[in-house]
């Protein structure tokens, strides 16, 4: 099993320019999440999903779009990328009450 | 609003020391208290959990202790070795409403040989 993958590893950006984060995960597991992680402010919930079709809010959601058309895919897509949205981006998929996250995205908008 | 409150920010102990985290939630509700252990260019991975009836729980030279009626709860880590020197999330959540973990905002443990 790969577990949780996470596509691209690196990416930068122009502020303005969009593109699209994948998550797959081959646990087959009901719950995704997308965090973002940035210096002394922990993981932060940004939108999750609780099973195919299905998507919410988290904690900061602005800016961020999500789609789960697919079991094992969770999309994480920024259509108008922002310096502020520079930041490392997390994965998760759950089983029970354990989360399994991905290796992470290195994001940069300049 | 953050719910869980993690200090301190770093940390620093010499081998074979003892390493101390302390978390504080706000939320009655959270039955659930997972610790994260993540090593640079890593994800998170689950280290230890624990739930509300008991007071400790130990895994090796890890130990959870939870104190309920002070709403907070500590990771000790016995032994500390440079192994171990990595970035440690609590975390806490209620069961019953999808299992959602509100982190706290992480302690750099570094573990000097």
């Amino acid at each position: 099993n790969a577990g949780v993958t996470q596509t691209p590893k690196f990416r930068v950006l122009k502020t303005g320019q969009s593109m699209t984060l994948l998550c797959a995960q081959d646990m087959n597991h009901e719950y995704m999440y997308w965090y973002r992680q940035d210096p002394g402010m922990g993981l932060r919930l940004i939108h999750y999903s609780v099973g195919e079709g299905t998507t919410a809010k988290g904690e900061v959601p602005d800016g961020y779009n999500v789609s789960r058309l697919k079991k094992q895919n969770f999309l994480l897509g920024l259509e108008s990328a922002a310096p502020s949205q520079t930041s490392v981006y997390f994965c998760a998929s759950q089983e029970y009450n354990e989360q399994f996250f991905g290796p992470g995205t290195r994001l940069t908008v300049l | 609003q953050q719910q869980v409150k993690q200090s301190p920010q770093s940390l620093i102990v010499q081998k074979g020391g003892i390493s101390i985290i302390n978390c504080a939630y706000e939320n009655t509700a959270f039955d659930y208290f997972p610790w994260y252990q993540q090593f640079p260019g890593k994800g998170p991975a689950l280290l230890i959990a624990i739930r509300p009836d008991v007071s400790e729980k130990k895994e090796g030279r890890f130990t959870i202790s939870f104190n309920k009626s002070a709403k907070q709860f500590s990771l000790h880590i016995m032994d500390s070795q440079p192994g171990d020197s990595a970035t440690y999330f609590c975390a806490a959540s209620i069961r019953t409403s999808g299992s959602r973990l509100t982190f706290g905002e992480g302690t750099q443990l570094t573990v000097n040989p």
